[in-house]
């Protein structure tokens, strides 16, 4: 059982739309992360959020936007996606220490999203 | 720079055989190492990291992995494999507390009956 839950697990819109996707987490981890992962490929990190404060922004387009509404909670907001953003989004958690980092990621099943 | 390397994309083996995924990392000072296994449409599952207390890691599955500084290796390694581990599986290097996660390439491992 993960101790990360996303929702929702499978999503598929058209390049107009808007959605968002969900993650929680109840293991006290003050950092959550959104990450992208295309087929055989490693995940790579989006965004990366400290005690509710974005701290990390890979450069994303403006047409993913992330919130994290509280310690539990994270949201990808997706707009005017195109057909490459189409991949598996993956929401992690870790621990942070003396506003660092550490630890390992805890993950959660993914979002399988695809633009049509 | 890449701060980690995975030696081979795929790698197959029997059924009872002796697992070995190799990874390379690149780092000046002992790094935290991890290695996560992905199954199909599933997110990445912690198998076993080391942060200094040993260089022996054993981990779940009966998986364990040796840090060798010398050779600034972890590779990860199971004494028998069983067809449910057949699987993508991911070396990860943070090179110090508070830097972010590198990951590997990735390794697919498959198992043949």
């Amino acid at each position: 059982d993960t101790e990360v839950t996303q929702t929702p697990k499978h999503l598929v819109m058209g390049m107009t739309n808007k959605k968002s996707l969900k993650c929680e987490q109840h293991m006290g981890h003050r950092a959550m992360y959104w990450y992208k992962q295309k087929a055989k490929k490693p995940p790579e990190l989006m965004f990366v959020y400290s005690y509710e404060k974005l701290s990390i922004n890979e450069s994303v387009p403006s047409r993913f936007s992330p919130e994290c509404p509280n310690s539990s909670l994270l949201n990808l907001h997706l707009h005017a996606l195109q057909p490459e953003d189409s991949a598996l989004y993956l929401c992690a958690s870790s621990q942070v220490v003396r506003g660092n980092l550490v630890g390992e990621l805890f993950f959660g099943e993914g979002s399988r999203l695809t633009v049509l | 720079a890449q701060s980690v390397t995975q030696l081979g994309s795929h790698v197959s083996v029997s059924e009872g055989a002796l697992v070995l995924l190799r990874c390379n990392y690149s780092s000046s000072v002992p790094p935290y190492l991890f290695w996560y296994v992905q199954y199909p449409n599933q997110g990445l599952q912690l198998l076993l990291k080391y942060t200094s207390a040993a260089t022996l890691v054993k981990g779940i599955n009966g998986f364990e992995a040796e840090f060798k500084k010398s050779e600034t290796s972890f590779h990860l390694t199971k004494p028998s494999a069983h067809m449910s581990d057949a699987a993508e599986y991911f070396c990860a290097v943070r090179k110090t507390s508070g830097s972010r996660l590198t990951f590997g390439e990735g390794t697919q491992l498959t198992v043949n009956p």
